[in-house]
C-alpha cells in the first residue's frame, strides 16, 4: 500500500499568512495527488487534483505542485473560512490512501 | 446540483450487520463509479471500497475484505453498503462519493454521512 506522511499535522496561522501543506508519498505516484478540505462536522470537498489542477469554484489562493513522491498544498492570504483540517489523497493504485490530515487552526 | 444522501447508520452491537445506503440525484448516477470512505472519530479518512458503473468491477481495503459488501442499484439511483461481522474499530461515520469521472480515482461530491457506532 502507498503510504501517505502530510507535514505538519497541525498548524497555527493567521488571516493573511500564507501557508504550505506538503504530503510525501512512500513510492513514486506521478501526479496522482489530490487535495481536500474538511470543516468540522461536515464532509471533504475536492479541492485540486492531478497535483496541480483546480475543481471549480476553488478560490484562486490554493495551489498545488509537485509529482513523484513530494507534493505541496500552498494557501496565499488566509481567509478565515481557510481554518480547516486538509488532506492529501493518492489514486495511483488501490488501495486508495490518505494522509492523515494536517489542522490549521488561527 | 448533485445530491448523495447516505441512510441506515445506528448502534449495532459487536458481530452486528447493517446496510447503509446512498441515495444520489442531480446527476446520470449510472455514469459514475461510486465509493464508499468512513471517518474514526476523531481519525482521518479511509477509503474502503468502490464499484463501476454497472457493477462489474469492485475493490476494497483489506480492512474490510470479506465483511463489507458493495452494490448499486442504477434503476434507483442508489449505492449500497453491507456491513457484517461489525467491530469496535468500525465505528466511524460513513460517506458515499462519486469519482469525478471513470477513468479517475478522487472524489468530487460526498454525502453529509452517516454514522455507525459499534458497541455492546
Amino acid at each position: 500500500d502507498i503510504q501517505l506522511t502530510q507535514s505538519p499535522s497541525s498548524l497555527s496561522a493567521s488571516v493573511g499568512d500564507r501557508v504550505r501543506i506538503t504530503c510525501r508519498a512512500s513510492q513514486g505516484i506521478t501526479n496522482s495527488l489530490n487535495w481536500y478540505q474538511q470543516k468540522p462536522g461536515k464532509a471533504p470537498t475536492l479541492l485540486i487534483h492531478a497535483a496541480s489542477t483546480f475543481q471549480i469554484g476553488v478560490p484562486s489562493r490554493f495551489s498545488g505542485s509537485g509529482s513523484g513522491t513530494q507534493f505541496t498544498l500552498t494557501i496565499d492570504s488566509l481567509e478565515p473560512e481557510d481554518f480547516a483540517t486538509y488532506y492529501c489523497q493518492q489514486s495511483y493504485s488501490t488501495p486508495i490512501t490518505f494522509g492523515q490530515g494536517t489542522k490549521l487552526e488561527i | 446540483q448533485v445530491h448523495l444522501v447516505e441512510s441506515g447508520g445506528g448502534l449495532v452491537k459487536p458481530g452486528g450487520s447493517l446496510r447503509l445506503s446512498c441515495e444520489a440525484s442531480g446527476f446520470r448516477f449510472s455514469d459514475y463509479y461510486m465509493s464508499w470512505i468512513r471517518q474514526g472519530p476523531g481519525k482521518g479518512l479511509e477509503w474502503l471500497s468502490y464499484v463501476s458503473v454497472d457493477s462489474t468491477y469492485t475493490n476494497y481495503a483489506d480492512s474490510v475484505k470479506g465483511r463489507f459488501t458493495i452494490f448499486r442499484d442504477n434503476a434507483r439511483n442508489s449505492l449500497y453498503l453491507h456491513v457484517n461481522g461489525l467491530r469496535a474499530e468500525d465505528t466511524a461515520v460513513y460517506y458515499c462519493a462519486r469519482h469525478q469521472n471513470v477513468n479517475s480515482v478522487f472524489f468530487d461530491h460526498w454525502g453529509q454521512g452517516t454514522p455507525v457506532t459499534v458497541s455492546s
